[in-house]
């Protein structure tokens, strides 16, 4: 079975501030890796995916991950945040199964960021 | 297009009644995902309708149960309520099984009292 570990609950920058939002899975075949983004109240939204293509994987937002196979790992960064980055990300890892990919999620990591 | 909707957007059931929850996919997807995300959690897949059927299931009891209908919307049904149902509901629709591509809708807010 599939898993993902988000490290920290909490990451709290400055604006303007490099983003890092670590992300470790562990599968046992190549999985397919995604990150989230949730605001308050509100569904998830794709920030970018990995499904065997290009190792750095650009998404919305100025948002970028790198998979590690070596690692086993996603880290999410943005090279300056913004206030409106404040929010939930969630990471998630997905792997074939009965036809489908389920994603599992992680527990969430919790950005905040300062004036 | 109007995305992923869901409704209701809140709802307040009491511990043993059974509740129902509506999805419509976005336009021109045709598999529907549901999840129940508790607070502080990440989501946790329910089960998945691709043809009017449940293609895969999460670790849910039966008391969790689904429809996916010929216009590929979908109802969630949760039976004999307990507090720790308390979650928010999340639906999920691609076009495809991969979910490579998944949109998710704002969910429905379930507060079992």
């Amino acid at each position: 079975a599939q898993s993902v570990t988000q490290l920290g609950s909490h990451v709290s920058v400055s604006e303007g501030a490099l983003v890092l939002l670590r992300c470790n899975y562990s599968s046992s075949v190549p999985p397919y890796l995604f990150w989230y983004v949730q605001y308050p109240n509100q569904g998830l939204q794709l920030l970018l995916k990995y499904t065997s293509a290009a190792t750095l994987v650009k998404g919305i937002n100025g948002f970028e991950a790198e998979f590690k196979k070596s690692e086993t790992s996603f880290h999410l960064t943005k090279p300056s945040a913004h206030m409106s980055d404040a929010a939930e990300y969630f990471c998630a890892v997905s792997v074939p199964s009965g036809g489908s990919y389920i994603p599992t999620f992680g527990r969430g990591t919790s950005l905040i960021v300062h004036p | 297009d109007a995305g992923v909707t869901q409704s209701p957007t809140h709802l307040i059931k009491t511990r043993g009644q059974q509740v129902t929850l509506r999805c419509s996919p976005k336009s021109g997807h045709d598999t529907v995902s549901w999840y129940q995300q508790a607070l502080g959690q990440g989501p946790q897949f329910i089960f998945q309708y691709y043809e009017e059927e449940e293609r895969q299931r999460g670790n849910f009891p039966d008391r969790f149960s689904g429809h996916q209908f010929p216009n590929y919307s979908s109802e969630l049904n949760v039976n004999a309520l307990l507090l720790g149902d308390s979650a928010l509901y999340l639906c999920a629709s691609s076009w495809d099984r991969s979910n490579t591509e998944a949109f998710f809708g704002q969910g429905t807010r379930l507060t079992v009292v």
